[in-house]
């Protein structure tokens, strides 16, 4: 059981938009702590998507987009590619554990 | 900037294994670094990190210990007392970030394969 929660998956046909969302608590999202996103390709490195909420690291497309809102953060993908089909993770800090958590990642499907 | 993980393998419940990372294109020294792993059909786990200071999961405390050499550029995990559910893609990752609390990952190794089994 992760302590950010996510969907297991989400699914889009290409061109549409698609939202993932990341559900914290009061000791991490909710702590005002950041929360950073990562895409995964199985047998590859994770690769860092959004820092900071909503920043996008140089290289990544503007098509990818983070929000915060409380104790709960979004990532959004607006007009899906075949090669946006990944695993992808939120992230942040919990005062609780002391540690960094990060959620048990959402399979995006592109149809 | 490059880090690649080595020293994974196949380990016998219970037994010892140390994994390195080499890293480049950046000043080691001066960065936070960590260690996450992937357990089979699992989702990202954060393991380890150095700062200085060392901060370990509570899954992991009193049989893991993280360290550097930085003479060496090279991250290391001692991994003791292994048991089936130590079985993960090791991942070494760098921090970025100014205050710990908000410190992310902005680069990663491929990861080596620990697999403990009889």
């Amino acid at each position: 059981q992760s302590v950010l929660t996510q969907p297991p998956s989400v699914s889009g046909a290409p061109g549409q938009r698609v939202t993932i969302s990341c559900i914290g608590s009061s000791s991490n999202i909710g702590a005002a702590y950041d929360v950073h996103w990562y895409q995964h390709l199985p047998g590859t490195a994770p690769k860092l998507l959004i820092y900071a909420n909503k920043n996008r690291p140089s290289g990544v497309p503007d098509r990818f987009s983070g929000s915060k809102s409380g104790t709960s953060a979004s990532l959004a993908i607006s007009g899906l590619q075949a090669e946006d089909e990944a695993d992808y993770y939120c992230q942040s800090y919990d005062s609780s554990l002391s540690g960094w958590v990060f959620g048990g990642g959402t399979k995006l499907t592109v149809l | 900037v490059q880090l690649v993980e080595s020293g994974g393998g196949l380990v016998q419940p219970g037994g010892s294994l140390r994994l390195s990372c080499a890293a480049s294109g950046f000043a080691f020294s001066t960065y936070a670094m960590s260690w996450v792993r992937q357990a089979p059909g699992k989702g990202l786990e954060w393991v380890s990190t150095i700062s200085g200071n060392t901060y370990y999961a509570d899954s992991v405390k009193g049989r893991f210990s993280i360290s550097t050499d930085n003479s060496k550029n090279t991250l290391y995990l001692q991994m003791n007392s292994l048991s089936a559910e130590d079985t993960a893609v090791y991942y070494c990752a760098k921090y970025e970030g100014a205050s710990y609390w908000n410190w992310y990952f902005d680069f990663w190794g491929r990861g080596t394969l620990v697999t403990v089994s009889s």
